[in-house]
């Protein structure tokens, strides 16, 4: 049992450049989440999904897209990177509303 | 606007003291969450609270919720170097249960 992963776990980009991230869990939950993590900001809410199919903004969706594909799955697209997306990306899966599962995170930095 | 207020932002101690660190906000929440967080690592879930007034321990660990539901804290009794880490305090909110985190208590205990 893996719980949640991500994919990659470091990744430098130039700005304007595009890349996905990739969420992976195999508990079966409906709910998942991106989070990014800055210096001083703790974790916020970009956009999550509550099932196979859907997606809906969290706090901070500007600059970003969401598909949710697959149940497994959620991913993360920058379509085009600023340095102010220079992050830590957290992905989350959860069952119950009592927990969260988190993956170890990626690094991004844009130049 | 933060709307979970956590205090202190860092705290340095020696092996054997004791601690609390503090949640606050003026929101009601239906239930509040804590996690630990290690350097390069997502974070984990250590404790849920749901009902106002409602103590929790884990080990060393006391977990408190307010009355009123709308603050927590966290209590360590002679911390230990395993005990360092980042301590989030997470509340939940609205009909799709999302998270609300404060910005985190980082702790650093000395052998």
């Amino acid at each position: 049992n893996a719980g949640v992963t991500q994919t990659p776990k470091f990744r430098v980009l130039k700005t304007g450049q595009s890349m996905t991230l990739l969420c992976a869990q195999d508990m079966n939950h409906e709910y998942m989440y991106w989070y990014r993590q800055d210096p001083g900001m703790g974790l916020r809410l970009i956009h999550y999904s509550v099932g196979e199919g859907t997606t809906a903004k969290g706090e901070v969706p500007d600059g970003y897209n969401v598909s949710r594909l697959k149940k497994q799955n959620f991913l993360l697209g920058l379509e085009s990177a600023a340095p102010s997306q220079t992050s830590v990306y957290f992905c989350a899966s959860r069952k119950t509303v009592y927990e969260q599962y988190f993956g170890p995170g990626t690094r991004l930095t844009v130049t | 606007t933060q709307l979970l207020e956590q205090s202190p932002q860092f705290l340095s101690i020696q092996e054997g003291e004791n601690l609390t660190v503090y949640c606050n906000s003026s929101s009601v929440f239906s239930s509040l969450q804590w996690y630990r967080q290690e350097p390069g690592e997502g974070p984990v879930l250590l404790v849920t609270v749901v009902t106002g007034g409602e103590v929790k321990k884990l080990k060393r660990l006391t977990f408190q919720f307010g009355d009123a539901r709308k603050d927590s804290s966290l209590h360590i009794t002679a911390a230990q170097p395993g005990d360092t880490g980042l301590y989030l305090c997470a509340g939940v909110r609205g009909s799709q249960g999302n998270l609300i985190f404060g910005k985190g208590t980082k702790l650093s205990v000395k052998p």
